[in-house]
């Protein structure tokens, strides 16, 4: 029973080097999301893919984030000079295709910037 | 600007006994609801969602209440088992705007449910 797959699981950068986290889908599921969750909050939107499509990046940084879904492949969430202030957990979620089906999480890469 | 809000962060009921957790909205947009409950070093796992042309959804111990006026819906968990200690997040969505992927989520009522 392959849900979200996310790894690593556990990441530590120092500032200034570059974060790639990467999420498998549920199989069959098409749409992927990504999601932030500092200490103490919620999750927080960041960006919506589909394969080879972002869909909503409206949550997501305008500098530094970056994300893809390939044809082939994980869907990576890319972070360029991280600084602390990224460190947080990052949750991947996918869907089938449609509106109101449910979103199903990883169990979220937990970053680190020292 | 928080649109969804969980007042009470933590919650504990004895076991055998109703967990009623709470959650308001501020975005009258939203029309899909949900909640999730998330174990430490996991991801949420959803547990039942609402759609605002209901105004309850039943399934198994958990049932959703979703008061439209007053933009409140809640999670009733009956008999609460042990196992049902984690935290709980309601989320919610604005299907009709096209914008169902963008789960706005509350910041979570840590449930704990006692012997």
């Amino acid at each position: 029973n392959a849900g979200v797959m996310q790894n690593p699981r556990h990441l530590v950068r120092r500032r200034g080097q570059e974060a790639r986290l990467r999420c498998s889908p549920v199989k069959g599921h098409s749409h992927v999301y990504w999601y932030r969750q500092l200490p103490e909050e919620g999750l927080k939107f960041m960006v919506y893919l589909q394969k080879e499509n972002i869909i909503d990046e409206s949550g997501m940084p305008k500098e530094r984030f970056s994300a893809e879904f390939p044809k082939e492949g994980p869907s990576i969430l890319r972070i360029q000079q991280v600084v602390r202030g990224d460190s947080a957990a990052y949750f991947c979620a996918s869907s089938r295709a449609g509106m109101d089906s449910p979103l199903h999480f990883g169990n979220g890469t937990r970053l680190t910037v020292t | 600007d928080q649109q969804v809000k969980q007042n009470s962060p933590s919650l504990s009921v004895q076991e055998g006994r109703i967990s009623i957790l709470n959650c308001d909205y501020t975005n009258s947009m939203f029309d899909y609801f949900l909640w999730y409950k998330k174990y430490p070093a996991e991801g949420p796992t959803f547990l039942i969602s609402i759609s605002s042309i209901k105004d309850k959804n039943e399934d198994g111990r958990f049932t959703v209440f979703l008061n439209k006026s007053a933009k409140h819906l809640s999670l009733h968990i009956v008999p609460s088992q042990p196992g049902d200690s984690a935290v709980y997040f309601c989320a919610a969505s604005a299907i009709n705007t096209g914008t169902a992927s963008k789960l706005t989520f509350g910041t979570g009522t840590r449930l704990q449910v006692t012997l």
